[in-house]
């Protein structure tokens, strides 16, 4: 089956940088697309970025550029999300996401991880 | 970009049918999936493709799709299914994956 095991929470300081990782089992790894996905305290799912597992691009969301990095170990099909010069704002959690392609050109996400909280704190 | 609106909260006694909308211009030309999401868990998939069900869910959760509106259907509601749901949508132009910002269904 499917799953998707990220790793444990992080207490980082405000202008530190977090990286959390993300290991995939249960499929090809370098068959689908993996997304990031984050949840603050409280608010709704903000999408990050993505990343092909296979030829490791990415692609991310305007408000996370210059940020945000993403990386993938083909070797332990897991995927690394780093972002940096973390501020109070940053506090949330975050999810790795399967994505998969449906009609009409569209997009969907099939299986998530578990979550990994951040928390941004002095 | 896509904004896509939903209802903060819906309330429903158990038994009954509930009905969560998702609004934007247009958004009938689009394909819509739909996530549930229970309080300390990650989001589960309940919709995709406007209509489709992914293996497990139950019968009672469908979904349409037309004009300026999509709309999750949970039938027979049980107090289960309390939870916040999501739409998701693929905005090409920009090549954003855009949430709604969520609604909380309660069961009365």
């Amino acid at each position: 089956q499917v799953q998707l095991v990220q790793s444990g929470a992080e207490v980082k300081k405000p202008g530190a940088s977090v990286k959390v990782s993300c290991e995939a089992s249960g499929y090809t790894f370098t068959s689908q697309y993996l997304h990031w996905v984050r949840q603050a305290p409280g608010q709704g799912l903000e999408w990050m970025g993505v990343i092909n597992p296979s030829a490791g691009s990415t692609s991310f969301a305007q408000k996370f550029q210059g940020r945000i990095t993403m990386t993938r170990d083909t070797s332990t099909s897991t995927v690394y999300m780093e972002l940096s010069s973390l501020r109070s704002e940053d506090t949330a959690v975050y999810y790795c996401a399967r994505g998969r392609w449906g009609k009409r050109n569209s997009y969907y996400f099939d299986y998530w991880g578990q979550g990994t909280l951040v928390t941004v704190s002095s | 970009s896509y904004v896509l609106t939903q209802p903060p909260s819906v309330s429903v006694a158990p038994g009954q049918t509930a009905r969560i909308t998702c609004g934007e211009n247009n958004i009938g030309s689009k394909s819509v999936h739909w996530y549930q999401q229970k309080p300390g868990q990650a989001p589960v998939l309940v919709v995709y493709d406007d209509s489709d069900r992914p293996s497990g869910i139950p019968e009672r959760f469908s979904g349409s799709n037309s004009g300026n509106t999509a709309t999750l259907t949970i039938s027979r509601v049980e107090a289960g299914d309390e939870a916040d749901y999501y739409c998701q949508v693929w905005d090409s132009s920009s090549d954003h994956r855009v949430f709604g910002g969520g609604t909380k269904l309660t069961v009365l």
